[in-house]
């Protein structure tokens, strides 16, 4: 079967680095995306990994081990704006995303 | 700017009111996406056109049903709206279904079923 799982809800203080990750199962796979979406927003794009090893842009950086079925996103030096639900998504073989719930992410001053 | 828009943003139907809410795309992509998202879950995919060609979730409702008219629009129709339906509705597009594409998606429409 497939499935995907991230924590529900983090904390962090703002100029800090907050780590989120992303575990998954499937039998076929494509690639894993990170999107951000803010409350009563769309998902926006943040990032794509297909191979192992760590994606950097700018303050996000996203990782993976496709033989763990694992994922990250870091995101460094913490602002305000960063307050949102970060979803990690798999696409399977048939090319369809599979997508988590979503991490809330909360920054404190 | 090429984009992806939706309206309305906010739409209020009764219970078993039928309603459409629509989606159109500047972007020329061929693969157009309807999702469902309730709070704090997951986007819930209701069914995908890559071109003309439909494609629907085996768990989406009969209740819900689509159209793709051309390239550039796609209408969600609810045929009886219930109170479990009122969510966050996302239209996304891709260029194409057979690679590994982002996805862009429009501002959603929040539906509420009174």
């Amino acid at each position: 079967g497939q499935n995907i799982d991230q924590p529900t809800e983090m904390t962090a203080t703002e100029g800090a680095i907050v780590q989120i990750n992303c575990t998954y199962q499937t039998s076929g796979f494509n690639g894993l995306f990170w999107y951000q979406q803010h409350a009563g927003e769309a998902p926006t794009f943040l990032s794509y990994n297909v191979l192992d090893g760590l994606e950097e842009k700018g303050r996000f950086s996203s990782f993976l081990s496709r033989s763990k079925g694992y994922s990250y996103l870091l995101l460094k030096e913490l602002q305000m704006k960063d307050s949102a639900s970060y979803l990690c998504a798999f696409m399977d073989s048939n090319y369809q995303l599979i997508w988590g719930a979503g991490t809330k992410l909360i920054i404190k001053p | 700017d090429a984009m992806v828009i939706q309206n309305p943003r906010y739409q209020v139907t009764q219970f078993g009111k039928p309603v459409t809410l629509s989606c159109s795309q500047t972007l020329n992509h061929n693969v157009m996406y309807w999702y469902q998202q309730k709070s704090s879950q997951a986007p819930k995919l209701l069914f995908h056109y890559y071109d003309k060609d439909f494609n629907n979730e085996a768990d989406t409702p009969d209740n819900f049903q689509s159209r793709r008219p051309n390239t550039s629009f796609c209408f969600l129709d609810i045929r009886s709206p219930g109170l479990g339906d009122a969510a966050m509705y996302l239209c996304a597009t891709s260029p194409s279904s057979g690679g590994a594409d982002e996805q862009y998606f429009g501002p959603g429409t929040r539906l509420t079923v009174t």
